[in-house]
């Protein structure tokens, strides 16, 4: 079944430390995004990304950083320079948005410890 | 500033009592208004896209309308299973490479 995998589930880091988080997509999308999502705020978008190679910041990228080297890939690195990482972050994609929407994967849960 | 705000913030109803959800948008030129609904834990899951005023779309017990400055998610008979997080997100001609979301009105159908 085609579909967006994130891992990990449940992620911990420590202070100073960074982290990557991976997102993977077979639906053969074009456009991938990583979106941030806290308690009683609507999601906020991170970086995009609408073709290989090529990626945009988003309203809150400041802390972080991302590569796209391949169409199925878009990790999301949390570098220690975000000063408040602890979130539940969502990576979609999308092909047709306006059609189709886009499609979430499950997201992974980062908590500083 | 394009902006999305979504009420009530919560929505407590029993079974079989239909209520409505709202989404009020500013946009610099609205390309579409979308609605998602997310389980807990889980990512949201794309329902409908609206893209002019007055348009509607259904989808089971959903009804999604969209006016001018607003839209609303009419839920008729709800079930417990309706019970979810609904998101609301526009996206503007200026910047089609995103969308805006509101922050979710979270729904509990008690049977």
């Amino acid at each position: 079944d085609g579909g967006i995998t994130q891992s990990p589930k449940y992620l911990f880091r420590k202070e100073g430390q960074n982290v990557t988080l991976s997102c993977e997509q077979n639906l053969n999308h074009d456009a991938m995004y990583w979106y941030r999502q806290d308690p009683g705020q609507g999601l906020r978008l991170i970086y995009y990304s609408q073709i290989v190679n090529d990626f945009q910041k988003g309203d809150i990228a400041e802390g972080y950083s991302v590569s796209r080297e391949k169409k199925e890939s878009f990790p999301l690195t949390v570098t220690s320079a975000q000063k408040n990482p602890t979130a539940f972050y969502l990576c979609a994609s999308s092909i047709d948005e306006q059609r189709y929407g886009y499609t979430f994967g499950s997201g992974t849960r980062l908590t500083v410890v | 500033e394009d902006q999305v705000t979504q009420s009530p913030e919560a929505l407590r109803l029993q079974e079989g009592e239909s209520s409505s959800l709202n989404c009020s948008y500013t946009v610099s030129g609205l390309r579409g208004l979308f609605w998602y609904r997310q389980d807990p834990g889980k990512g949201p899951e794309f329902l409908f896209t609206l893209y002019s005023a007055g348009e509607e779309k259904e989808k089971e017990r959903l009804k999604a309308t969209l006016t001018k400055k607003e839209s609303f998610l009419h839920i008729t008979a709800p079930k417990p299973e309706d019970s979810a997080t609904y998101l609301c997100a526009v996206q503007a001609y200026s910047n089609t490479g995103k969308l805006i979301f509101g922050q979710g009105t979270t729904l509990q159908v008690k049977p």
